[in-house]
């Protein structure tokens, strides 16, 4: 089974300067896709970023990138100029195929602060 | 844009009663699923469904049931609730196509006294 972990239960980062949140995953999967999701007060949750395993080149979207290291299995989410609008709880998500075919499986999270 | 709503925000019930969370989404979504989320355990999921009155158990489906008999709507059933029970709940729905997205919904806050 596939396990998602997040080592930081709490981060912060103040206005403008850039934050990184790291994610770590246990696989024995060749081909799999990972997500950063994100939880704002408000609690719906929101795709932020996706990656896909065969992909070697980091996604981005905007002021966020990750960091995928296959060999090393990270996948860390960059957030470059913080803005208040970004304090949540982030989640990172594995999806793979075998038996967890279908879902995801979901790390603990990250709960951000941003300082103004 | 897609809209996954949940019938009630907070919820209050007790110990024994039987509870029926609700979800519905507009955008004509294969796939549904219904996950709790607690502190320091993330997401877990509880029960998905792939079409109607079509479900698979998830990591933790004990204490729950599901059902879906139109496409749009999910509901999640606690036939007995039990105080280890109380957690926030959100529901998601993707298309059929796996790798798709997950849209959730904004959760319902379940307190069991």
């Amino acid at each position: 089974a596939q396990t998602v972990t997040q080592s930081q239960p709490e981060m912060s980062v103040q206005e403008a300067e850039t934050v990184t949140l790291s994610c770590t995953y246990d696989t024995s999967e060749s081909d799999y896709y990972l997500f950063w999701y994100k939880q704002p007060p408000s609690r719906q949750m929101i795709l932020v970023i996706r990656q896909e395993a065969y992909k070697q080149q980091n996604a981005t979207e905007n002021r966020f990138s990750v960091n995928f290291q296959k060999a090393a299995k990270s996948f860390s989410l960059k957030i470059s100029d913080s803005q208040l609008g970004d304090a949540a709880m982030y989640f990172c998500a594995f999806f793979g195929g075998g038996t967890s075919y279908g879902k995801l499986t979901f790390g603990q999270g990250t709960i951000l602060t941003v300082h103004p | 844009d897609v809209k996954v709503t949940q019938s009630s925000r907070y919820l209050v019930k007790r110990t024994g009663e039987k509870v029926f969370l609700e979800c519905v989404q507009d955008m004509d979504h294969e796939n549904m699923f219904w996950y709790r989320q607690d502190p320091g355990l993330g997401l877990r999921l509880i029960y998905f469904s792939y079409d109607v009155k079509m479900q698979e158990k998830g990591d933790i489906p004990e204490g729950y049931s599901v059902s879906r008999e139109k496409k749009e709507r999910f509901s999640l059933i606690l036939e007995s609730a039990s105080t280890n029970q109380t957690s926030m709940y959100l529901c998601a729905s993707r298309t059929g196509t796996i790798t798709d997205t997950q849209y959730f919904g904004p959760g319902t806050r379940l307190t069991v006294l």
